[in-house]
């Protein structure tokens, strides 16, 4: 079955560029739309973006100015970029896959583990 | 943005009781709703999604019903695996989707 696996640097220090990846292994990264979502310690869940695997992407305006999430299909994987972190990113970081159904798509089938982040110098 | 209001916060239930979850929209959603559940240190699961279809291989005891703003996910009979965090989800307008604040199903 499909699976997604985050992976990354741990620790990000403040002002600099956190940057994550995800690996998706038993299907085709094609025809699909892959999210970021974080959670930060003890809260809920924030939908970061989205891509297509054509690379057309749309991102939550509270963070679209910081944010970018880039597609490579011949490696099978997708990757964030969140410039200018602070402590307020400090969060675990999951990538997931919406179906594509036209009744589901937007929701979350397949999620990675998920990946912590911490902010600090 | 569409804000998505969960209640109660926190639901205390015994084994076998049914526990009702509430989720309300800000604005019309139409059935453009998910429910996931989370239990401490593992990714949110989907449950349901279109509001009250289930998932591949979720249990029939979960439940979801609703539209517009007010929605509801039933757990007829809980389990001991049950107890978990669960979210409600707006996939109607986009950007931003966005998830409700959890309603925690703990132990009575």
């Amino acid at each position: 079955q499909v699976r997604l696996q985050e992976s990354g640097p741990g620790l990000v220090k403040p002002s600099e560029t956190l940057s994550l990846t995800c690996t998706v292994s038993g299907g085709s990264i094609s025809s699909f739309y892959w999210s970021w979502i974080r959670q930060p310690p003890g809260r809920g869940l924030e939908w970061i973006g989205y891509i297509y695997y054509s690379g057309s992407t749309d991102y939550n305006p509270s963070l679209k100015s910081r944010v970018t999430i880039s597609v490579d299909t011949s490696k099978n994987h997708f990757s964030l970029r969140l410039k200018s972190v602070t402590a307020a990113d400090t969060a675990v970081y999951y990538c997931a896959r919406s179906p594509p159904g036209i009744t589901e798509w937007g929701s979350f089938d397949i999620w990675g583990q998920g990946t912590m982040v911490t902010v600090s110098s | 943005e569409i804000v998505m209001t969960q209640s109660p916060a926190t639901l205390s239930v015994s084994p076998g009781e049914r526990a009702t979850l509430s989720c309300r929209a800000s604005q019309s959603i139409s059935s453009n709703l998910a429910w996931y559940q989370q239990k401490p240190g593992q990714a949110p699961r989907l449950l349901i999604y279109a509001a009250s279809t289930r998932a591949t291989d979720i249990p029939a005891r979960f439940s979801g019903s609703g539209s517009g703003t007010e929605f509801t996910l039933t757990i007829s009979s809980l389990q001991s695996e049950d107890f978990a965090v669960y979210y409600c989800q707006q996939y109607n307008n986009w950007p931003p989707w966005t998830f409700g604040q959890g309603t925690k199903v703990e132990f009575k």
